[in-house]
């Protein structure tokens, strides 16, 4: 079985300071990851997703995230937020040869002007 | 392409009345979900579909069921609503390949069980 866990429910952040949104997952297969944003009243988008190769992975608006094999962790960050960053994340998880998505609770960013 | 489209938008149901949501995506995905998300609760899985004329239970498939007779729609149905069930409810599709794979939701339909 697949869980993804997202330590922080809520994220305060001054504009233009960075931030980083945790995310853990717990599997025994070789998995995909992915972040999806969710605007206000919005359907998800994909932020950046993680299939294989370079461990450091680079997605729109900004983000970036980086896939750790030995933390089981893959966490988002961005340098610099602005005002539009703000959101609600989601991590998630599924394995190289299942089809179902796993999704973490979230982490509402609030980006403070 | 619209990719994954859902409808209605909105919707107020009573208690014990029945509704069908559609999800129509223009991908040809194999793969659909349909999901609900509530407060501090993320997304959950009802149920999914592999295929055409094939679907599978996902983690809270009560009182819901779902068809999927055509590759393209993806139907959820709720033959006595409760209260319980207002929330918003997600489709997704994917597609599998050597590649990798990649999840594309709907806009989302709000309904509310009074």
């Amino acid at each position: 079985a697949q869980s993804v866990t997202q330590l922080d429910s809520q994220v305060p952040v001054f504009e233009e300071a960075p931030v980083e949104l945790r995310c853990n997952y717990s599997s025994s297969v070789s998995v995909y990851l992915f972040w999806y944003v969710q605007y206000p009243n919005q359907g998800l988008q994909l932020l950046l997703k993680y299939l294989s190769g370079s461990t450091l992975v680079k997605g729109i608006n900004g983000f970036e995230a980086e896939f750790n094999k030995s933390q089981t962790s893959f966490h988002l960050r961005k340098p610099s937020v602005h005002i539009s960053d703000t959101a609600e994340y989601f991590c998630a998880v599924t394995h190289h040869t299942g089809n179902q998505f796993y999704f973490g609770t979230g982490t509402s960013l609030t980006v403070i002007p | 392409n619209a990719g994954v489209t859902q409808t209605p938008k909105f919707r107020v149901l009573k208690t014990g009345q029945s509704m069908t949501l559609l999800c129509a995506q223009d991908m040809n995905h194999e793969y659909m979900y349909w999901y609900r998300q509530d407060p501090g609760m993320g997304l959950r899985l009802i149920h999914y579909s592999v295929g055409e004329g094939t679907t599978a239970k996902g983690e809270v498939p009560d009182g819901y069921n779902v068809s999927r007779l055509k590759k393209q729609n993806f139907l959820l149905g709720l033959e006595s609503a409760a209260p319980s069930q207002t929330s918003v409810y997600f489709c997704a599709s994917s597609y599998t390949s050597r590649r990798g794979t990649e999840a594309f939701f709907g806009q989302g339909t709000r309904l509310t069980v009074v």
